[in-house]
Formats: structure tokens, sequence, C-alpha cells
């Protein structure tokens, strides 16, 4: 049972177009939706965060936006550059810092010169 | 501040051999995290611990699968016997209760032939 899901495996954009990555959830109880970025032979590192009580943030070329009535969420990088390049995660948590987040699978994001 | 530090980084081993990975949270973090990832299933919650208490070991896939915190400032994940089939990169992240999401250590990737 996959609370937290991200469909697309790979997306490849070119440089300096929009990459837009999605997420779907089925617990209505999510309260915190964050994205993750991954590098190889790294640790996932933290890029932007959304409540459930806003439907946009931003954070310089990162915009996350939340339809809570179709359980998605989506990640917008404007402009697109050859170090997006990476893993993404999509992360669920129904409260702060000491509940656990459910990650979806990842997408893999490769932004070509 | 060194972030969350894990050890080692690589880790070979034959099957049947036990096997311990190392995690040194950040200070003043009170919740520690241990994941799992593979192709298949992604990031998966193993355990996690607030104030060195272990709060849930849903995840831990076997009883192969142990884990303690005998202090704020470390933490151990052992598996024994091991099996090819563990075989996975293992995180750490830790947290303050007060901020959602995690910082993750650089991982351990676990080979077991």
């Amino acid at each position: 049972d996959q609370q937290v899901k991200q469909n697309s495996p790979s997306l490849s954009v070119q440089e300096g177009r929009i990459s837009i990555l999605n997420c779907d959830y089925t617990n209505s109880m999510f309260d915190y939706f964050l994205w993750y970025k991954k590098y190889p032979a790294e640790g996932p590192t933290f890029l932007i965060s959304i409540s459930s009580i806003k439907d946009k943030n931003e954070d310089g070329r990162f915009t996350v936006f939340l339809n809570k009535s179709a359980k998605h969420l989506s990640l917008h990088i404007v402009p697109s550059q050859p170090g997006d390049s990476a893993v993404y995660f999509c992360a669920a948590s129904t409260g702060r810092g000491n509940t656990p987040l459910v990650f979806g699978k990842g997408t893999r994001l490769s932004v070509i010169a | 501040d060194a972030g969350v530090i894990q050890s080692p980084r690589h880790e070979v081993t034959e099957m049947g051999q036990e096997v311990t990975l190392r995690c040194k949270p950040i200070s003043g973090h009170n919740s520690l995290f241990w994941y799992r990832q593979t192709m298949m299933r992604g990031l998966e919650l193993l355990i996690y611990f607030n104030n060195n208490v272990p709060i849930d070991d849903s995840g831990m896939p076997e009883d192969r699968f142990s884990a303690k915190m005998p202090n704020a400032s470390f933490s151990t994940l052992k598996i024994q016997p091991s099996e090819p089939r563990d075989s996975a990169v293992y995180f750490c992240a830790s947290t303050p209760h007060v901020q959602v999401g995690y910082t993750f250590g650089s991982g351990t990737r676990l080979t077991v032939v």
C-alpha cells in the first residue's frame, strides 16, 4: 500500500525550460509535504516543503503546488539547469519533526544542455 | 556542524555474517530515523527513535534486524545473520522535534555476497 506515489520514474528536460515533477498521495491525514533531491552516492537533501494549509510555496527557482482535493502536489523548477539533474523524492508526514516521513520512489530528472 | 555521520560508507560481507551500521546524529536533534533504499521499494522506514527511545520498529523486515540508541549521539543498526537480499543503501537521518523534514547522512552501501 503505497501512500505516496511518483508515477514517472524519469523525466528529461532541456536546459532553460520548466521541469514539472508530480506526486500523488492517498492519506488525507498528511499535514506536511516535502521534496528532497538526491545526487549519486549522497544522502537526500531537503529542497522545499509546504503545509496542508497552503496551496503554493516558492523558493527561488523552485515552487511547490498542493491540490488537496486531488491529493496531488507538484514541483516546478524554472529555469532548469544541468546541476538540477538528480533524483527527486516526494515525501509526506502527519506532523512535525518526530513524525516519520513517507517517501515516494523518486523521479530521475535529467536536464540536457 | 558536521551533519549526520554514518559509517562505514561501504560494507561488503559474506552471507551469514553479522553487520553493524553506525550513525551519529546532529547534536541537539531529538529524533533519529533509519531508512533503507532499494530499487524495488524506494526509501522505506525501518525504525525511528525519539529521545533515544524506539517508537516504531514495524518497518524492520525480520528479527534478523535490530537497532539501538544507547545515547543521544549514537545509534546502531545490526543485521545478524546477513543475507544477499539485505543488500541496499541504508540511511540514517535526524531532526529536532519542531522542524519539518530531516537531515540525512550519506548512507552505507551494504553488499551481502
